[in-house]
C-alpha cells in the first residue's frame, strides 16, 4: 500500500492563510480528499475531487494537486478552522483499497 | 442526506471478537461502497475495508485474515467482525459512506464507538 504524510502540527495566525499539504505516490493518480475533524467528534469531508466542497463547507476551503503533493488551502482562516485536518485517497498499489494520512493538528492563535 | 447509527461491543478481552453493526437511514443502499475506519486514541484514521451493495468486500492487508464485513440489506444495515483481538486494536471505530467513483472519497460518517481491549 501507499502512503500519505502529512506534517504533524501548523499553526495560522486568526485571518491569515494556510497550507495543509499531503504528499504520496497515490496522488499522481487520484485527486486527495479532506476531512476536518474536531475533538470527540466524527470527521467531516471538505474538501474532494480537484477542488470540491460539499453543501455547507465554507468557500475560504480550497484544494490543490501538485505533482504527488495535495494542498489544502483555508483563506481567511477562521478561530473555528482549529482541527485535525487527514488527506485520503485510494491506493496507488489497489483500487479498491484506501489510504490515509496521517493527520495536521490545525493551531488558530 | 445519509445517517448512520452505529453499536456494538466496547469492552473486550484480548483474544475476543469485536462486533459492531451500523443502519443506514435516509438514502439509497446501493450505488455506494460501506466502510469501516478506525482511529487509535491520539493517532491518525485507518481505513480497515469495504463492502458494496453486492457483497464484494475489500481488506485492508495489514488486517485481512483477521476482519469480516456483510451487508443485511432488509435491514439495510452492515456489520464488522474482527477476530483475535490484542491491545494494538482499541480505538474508535467509525462506520461510513464512500463514494464509487474514480476519486472515491468518504461522505458520511457514524458517531463512532470507542472499543477498549483490555484483560
Amino acid at each position: 500500500s501507499s502512503d500519505l504524510t502529512q506534517d504533524p502540527a501548523v499553526s495560522v495566525a486568526l485571518g491569515q492563510t494556510v497550507r495543509i499539504t499531503c504528499q504520496g505516490d497515490s496522488l499522481r493518480s487520484y485527486y486527495a480528499s479532506w476531512y476536518q475533524q474536531k475533538p470527540g467528534q466524527a470527521p467531516l469531508l471538505v474538501i474532494y475531487g480537484q477542488n470540491s466542497r460539499p453543501s455547507g463547507i465554507p468557500d475560504r476551503f480550497s484544494g490543490s494537486t501538485s505533482g504527488d503533493t495535495a494542498s489544502l488551502t483555508i483563506t481567511g482562516t477562521q478561530a473555528e478552522d482549529e482541527g485535525d485536518y487527514s488527506c485520503s485517497s485510494r491506493d496507488s498499489s489497489d483500487y479498491h483499497l484506501r489510504v490515509f494520512g496521517g493527520g495536521t493538528k490545525l493551531t488558530v492563535l | 442526506q445519509v445517517q448512520l447509527q452505529q453499536w456494538g461491543s466496547g469492552l473486550l478481552k484480548p483474544s475476543e471478537t469485536l462486533s459492531l453493526t451500523c443502519a443506514v437511514s435516509g438514502g439509497s443502499f446501493s450505488g455506494s461502497s460501506w466502510s469501516w475506519i478506525r482511529q487509535p486514541p491520539g493517532k491518525g484514521l485507518e481505513w480497515i475495508g469495504k463492502i458494496d451493495h453486492s457483497e464484494t468486500t475489500h481488506y485492508s492487508p495489514s488486517l485481512k485474515g483477521r476482519v469480516t464485513m456483510s451487508l443485511d440489506t432488509s435491514k439495510k444495515q452492515f456489520s464488522l467482525k474482527l477476530n483475535s483481538v490484542t491491545a494494538a486494536d482499541t480505538a474508535v471505530y467509525f462506520c461510513a459512506r464512500e463514494t464509487d467513483g474514480y476519486n472515491s472519497e468518504i461522505v458520511s460518517w457514524g458517531q463512532g464507538t470507542l472499543v477498549t481491549v483490555s484483560s
